[in-house]
């Protein structure tokens, strides 16, 4: 199976600055990662994915970065907005190709 | 339809009660999931759907759980005998693509259906 967990539970920023949000997973054999972004009182919402065979991806102010070495990924987000304020959730895939999510980290941006 | 609907928003019943949580997908998605989120945590897949196959059950807690999707599209998620532990958010998602390959892609997320068993 695969197990995805978050390291840290809450991260706090500044407006404008840069957010970088990590995530490990244990199944090496996992193909596929995605990054889910949930508002209060709203479902998961897709950001942004990746594949094993790539080991970074762009999106607009969003960026994810995949070390399959050390089984890391990490969501960098550029310029950050009060909008943004949410859980995010890395969600990957294993043999089973079901997604499975890890705990998510509360993102705060501070106006 | 535009995006997944769930009902009910909220159900609140009484321990021993069966309840019956509705989703219907976007409407060209071939792949409908049942995830549970308690309080804090991410979603915890329970079964998921291709059409109205069921290939995979194996994330349902116990025999008291079960899903349906008897014509490819609606689907219900019943819980029988319902306890205090099962009180937490049942998400319903769907996929363009057909889930257990690799080609399986974004799932799309309703704003869940809150029960909670007193």
């Amino acid at each position: 199976g695969e197990s995805v967990g978050l390291h840290l539970p809450t991260l706090s920023v500044q407006e404008g600055d840069n957010s970088i949000i990590n995530c490990a997973y244990s199944n090496s054999a996992s193909d596929y990662f995605i990054w889910y972004k949930q508002e209060s009182g709203k479902g998961p919402q897709f950001i942004i994915d990746i594949r094993s065979n790539m080991d970074k991806r762009q999106g607009q102010r969003v960026t994810v970065l995949l070390n399959k070495t050390v089984k890391h990924l990490s969501l960098q987000i550029a310029a950050t907005q009060p909008g943004d304020s949410a859980v995010y959730f890395c969600a990957g895939r294993g043999g089973s190709y079901i997604p499975t999510f890890g705990r998510g980290t509360s993102l705060i941006v501070h106006p | 339809g535009a995006g997944v609907s769930q009902s009910p928003r909220y159900k609140v019943t009484k321990r021993g009660q069966d309840v019956t949580l509705r989703c219907d997908p976007i409407s060209s998605h071939a792949t409908l999931y049942w995830y549970q989120q308690a309080l804090g945590q991410g979603p915890e897949f329970l079964t998921y759907f291709n059409y109205e196959a069921q290939p995979d059950k194996s994330g349902l807690p116990s025999d008291r759980f079960s899903a349906e999707r008897p014509e490819g599209s609606i689907s219900t998620l019943t819980i029988q005998r319902t306890e205090q532990r099962d009180s937490a958010m049942y998400r319903c998602a769907s996929s363009l693509r057909l889930a257990g390959g690799p080609y399986a892609g974004e799932l799309f997320f309703g704003e869940g259906s809150r029960l909670t068993v007193l």
